[in-house]
């Protein structure tokens, strides 16, 4: 079945230090792939995402390459802020439209001090 | 427009009870989508409607839990009788009618279920 594997938490960072957090992936089918975040007291929201092999997800100044070669999408940021403190999901699905349903990986808590 | 809807936030029962875990999905959203996260696991996919009809529910764990969706609206998600590992939190999600297209998920907060 599809799994995703993703750093162990927490990350603990200065503000302003460069953010990498770690995805790997295996799937049966062409997977499209998300990052999702979760702040406190919130629901998870939609980072960003990918769909197909070299694609460049950004938002907020984060990115993720779907690397096909090496089954990963990996998620990064040049220089985090405090705001930025939170869970970190990758996910993917194979399936399409509506009746897609997410794997998820177990979560990369981030936390950027002052 | 508001966001997906999830209550309560936050039920501590004890085991062998019943809890009721409610959502409201994004008005119009055709697709709803329960998940859940066990401490220190993944989130794992439960059971997916469309509008009334329960389109997927290959994740339910087992059949101590009950979903419906009645008139395509709000849907519950009942534990009855509770077991500790039910422990972790609900997560309810909608998107749009299917159009062929990869659709966002949007999110509800969770329900943190503490069985005791």
């Amino acid at each position: 079945g599809d799994s995703v594997t993703q750093m162990e938490g927490p990350v603990t960072l200065s503000e302003e230090a460069f953010l990498t957090i770690n995805c790997t992936y295996t799937a049966t089918g062409y997977p499209s792939l998300f990052w999702y975040v979760q702040y406190p007291g919130e629901g998870l929201q939609l980072l960003l995402k990918a769909t197909k092999a070299d694609d460049k997800g950004s938002n907020k100044g984060f990115e993720a390459t779907y690397r096909k070669e090496t089954t990963s999408f990996h998620l990064e940021k040049g220089s985090v802020q405090v705001s930025d403190s939170a869970v970190y999901f990758c996910a993917l699905t194979t399936g399409f439209s509506g009746y897609s349903t997410l794997t998820f990986g177990k979560g990369t808590m981030l936390l950027v001090s002052p | 427009e508001a966001g997906v809807t999830q209550f309560p936030s936050h039920s501590v029962i004890e085991k062998g009870q019943t809890v009721t875990l409610r959502c409201d999905p994004i008005s119009g959203h055709d697709n709803l989508y329960w998940y859940r996260r066990v401490m220190g696991k993944e989130i794992k996919f439960l059971l997916h409607f469309v509008k009334e009809s329960k389109q997927d529910e290959s994740g339910m764990p087992n059949n101590r839990f009950l979903a419906e969706r009645t008139g395509g609206t709000y849907s519950t998600l009942k534990v009855q009788p509770a077991e500790l590992e039910d422990s972790g939190v609900y997560f309810c999600a909608s998107s749009p009618a299917s159009t062929g297209l990869i659709l966002e998920k949007y999110f509800g907060p969770g329900t943190r279920l503490t069985v005791t």
